[in-house]
């Protein structure tokens, strides 16, 4: 079936350095993307949002890539902080009609000092 | 903290229990949600309301869970008849969906962590 996925479980990297979390979706009628960040014990918090009619979007320290032609997303963190560390999903939505957000399995993202 | 909350944080109950669970989203949020998350996992929808109507609900919403939004504003999740594999972090989202072609951007809720003994 249709669905989102990551292709790294667990990412390690040191202070500092940038880092890149990938993301496949297979839903090629999916309009608008998020990525989120969620520490233990807490629910998940927004990051950025990309729609489909965008390839790139930047925030603070991190910008999403929409690759619509081999339907992938990915999130880069500049200058990784150990606050950073963190499970990041990317989710999918169809803005028109249902509004239900489809998760991946998430990435686990480990930055050491 | 004017984000969305959810009460109790954590609920320890015995099998075959009733339990509920309280989210209040963010003020003026037209739409809330419920998902399921469990160990390892992506959140799961589960339902989700516009105002006070009900627009959606998964098939992972059995018929023990039922699941309120009287006033369009807080929401109640009641789970009857608790198995333990209902375990899970149950998590809420509020959204503001204004003009139809505006984003839809979901913001979470801490969770209630339900574990069934």
């Amino acid at each position: 079936g249709e669905s989102v996925g990551l292709h790294l479980p667990t990412l390690s990297v040191q202070e500092g350095d940038n880092s890149i979390i990938n993301c496949a979706y297979s839903n090629s009628a999916s309009d608008y993307f998020i990525w989120y960040k969620q520490e233990s014990g807490k629910g998940p918090q927004f990051i950025i949002d990309i729609r489909s009619n965008m390839d790139k979007r930047q925030g603070q320290r991190v910008t999403v890539l929409l690759n619509k032609t081999v339907k992938h997303l990915s999130l880069q963190i500049a200058a990784t902080q150990p606050g950073d560390s963190a499970v990041y999903f990317c989710a999918e939505n169809r803005n028109s009609g249902y509004s239900t957000l489809t998760f991946g399995k998430g990435t686990m993202l480990l930055v050491s000092p | 903290d004017t984000g969305v909350s959810q009460d109790p944080r954590h609920k320890i109950t015995k099998r075959g229990q009733n339990v509920t669970f309280r989210c209040d989203p963010i003020s003026e949020h037209n739409r809330l949600y419920w998902y399921r998350q469990t160990l390892g996992q992506g959140p799961e929808f589960l339902t989700y309301f516009q105002n006070e109507a009900q627009l959606e609900k998964s098939r992972l919403l059995s018929d023990r869970f039922s699941a309120e939004r009287p006033k369009g504003s807080f929401s109640t999740l009641e789970i009857q008849r608790t198995e333990q594999g209902d375990s899970a972090m149950y998590l809420c989202a509020s959204s503001l969906k204004g003009h139809p072609t505006s984003t839809d951007t979901q913001y979470f809720g801490p969770g209630t962590r339900l574990t069934v003994l």
